[in-house]
């Protein structure tokens, strides 16, 4: 049973504007969200992070908004360029758990 | 300097055949993981050790036995390769058990023929 969803496999937007990407979650338990970006051929890297005490954490163009009552979280990027075309992941854990779940996933492409 | 360094990159195989895939890191982290990415590239737990001890084992068939010799090395042996086997594989490492950024590497990407 998937814990973290991503419902948008892909995702095309043009440089300059506002990348979205979403992601839900089903665990009540999960108070830390984290989300990765992954080019071909790499493992996922490191993108953001965010605590269930906050409901925004930002770090220069990347943004990401936690709304817990809803389970979802999402993350902005802008302005979007080329070099963020990849595949971004959502993550989630638990202070009581020991692993990270993952979502499928979601295949952005920045239109040059 | 790689963080988190596993290898081989890429693994082709026969069925029936035994193989190893070899993970480090130099981060210094108590806690590693391996991570199984399947044709829908769905990013499952497979194992987690957390100071060379086995925290997470996840259904998985018993053909796949990690071995943790400290807590820098974290080695998965496959036994007996199954078509089903082939996708790719991850490595990670974090400082604490799913907390913190975990760091990945570079996948090993195991292909069954």
């Amino acid at each position: 049973d998937q814990q973290v969803k991503q419902n948008s496999p892909s995702l095309s937007v043009q440089e300059g504007r506002i990348s979205i990407l979403n992601c839900d979650y089903t665990n009540s338990m999960f108070d830390y969200f984290l989300w990765y970006k992954k080019y071909p051929a790499e493992g996922p890297t490191f993108l953001i992070s965010i605590s269930s005490i906050k409901d925004k954490n930002e770090d220069g163009r990347f943004t990401v908004f936690l709304n817990k009552s809803a389970k979802h979280l999402s993350l902005h990027i802008v302005p979007s360029q080329p070099g963020d075309s990849a595949v971004y992941f959502c993550a989630a854990s638990a202070s009581t758990g020991n692993q990270f779940y993952f979502g499928t996933g979601t295949s952005l492409t920045v239109i040059p | 300097d790689t963080a988190v360094s596993q290898t081989p990159k890429y693994l082709v195989t026969q069925m029936g055949n035994d193989k190893s895939i070899k993970c480090e890191q130099n981060l210094g982290h108590d806690t590693m993981y391996w991570y199984k990415q399947d044709s829908k590239k769905f990013l499952k737990i497979m194992f987690s050790y957390n100071n060379k001890e086995l925290i997470i084992n996840e259904t998985v068939p018993n053909r796949f036995s990690p071995k943790s010799p400290d807590k820098a090395h974290l080695n998965l042996h496959i036994n007996s390769l199954e078509l089903g086997d082939s996708a790719v594989y991850f490595c990670a490492s974090s400082r604490r058990q799913g907390r913190g950024e975990a760091f990945f590497g570079q996948g090993t990407r195991l292909t069954v023929v």
